[in-house]
């Protein structure tokens, strides 16, 4: 039992460059998050996906864009990255009923934009 | 905006000694406050979580304590073991509104033998 799970672990980018981060998850949870986690900030959340075919907003979407590309994978794309996201990007995912409260994270991805 | 402050940044403790971690929130709509811990190079996993109509919960050397009246919430280790070091992270939200969990900045923790 995976859980969920990021690739890339570690990834370079320069200025201007686009790539995309993966996340699936395994558990049958029905939404899904990505959180970017910067010292002295805390988890941020950058977008959410309440349910297959949905997606929304968090507190810090700008400069980024997300597929939930089916119930199990949510991706994130960075178009043109910027030193300011420079990061570790976290998903997660929350079930239903007693699993309702429990965010599962995966185990990050950190992205270095010079 | 930060809706959830959380004290201290860091913090060392001895082992055996107890560790306290504080937070404080300003929405009082916020009615779910779990705590997480975050291990070096892992993601966050939920530790234990309190809802305002207890003012204590209790799981192992573990407990949150809440005073509604000050919005404010901590978290307090029993008998601290160098395996508890880690970064502690509070967070609030509201029935409902799991989607916008808001999380604190995070304590760093290290217990020294």
């Amino acid at each position: 039992n995976a859980g969920v799970t990021q690739t890339p672990k570690f990834q370079v980018l320069k200025t201007g460059q686009s790539m995309t981060l993966q996340c699936a998850q395994d558990m049958n949870h029905n939404s899904m998050y990505w959180y970017r986690q910067d010292p002295g900030m805390g988890l941020r959340l950058i977008y959410y996906s309440a349910s297959e075919g949905t997606t929304d907003k968090g507190e810090v979407p700008n400069g980024y864009n997300v597929s939930r590309l089916n119930k199990r994978e949510f991706s994130l794309r960075l178009e043109s990255a910027a030193p300011s996201q420079t990061s570790v990007y976290f998903c997660a995912s929350r079930g239903v009923g007693s699993g309702a409260n429990v965010l599962t994270f995966g185990a990050g991805s950190r992205l270095t934009v010079l | 905006q930060q809706q959830v402050k959380q004290s201290p940044q860091s913090l060392i403790v001895q082992k055996g000694g107890i560790s306290i971690i504080n937070c404080a929130y300003e929405n009082t709509a916020f009615d779910y406050f779990p705590w997480y811990q975050q291990f070096p190079g892992k993601g966050p996993a939920l530790l234990i979580a309190i809802r305002p109509d207890v003012s204590e919960k209790k799981e192992g050397r573990f407990t949150i304590s809440f005073n509604k009246s000050a919005k404010q919430f901590s978290l307090h280790i029993m008998d601290s073991q160098p395996g508890d070091s880690a970064t502690y992270f509070c967070a609030a939200t509201f029935s409902g509104g799991y989607n916008k969990l808001i999380f604190g900045a995070g304590t760093r923790l290290a217990v020294h033998p």
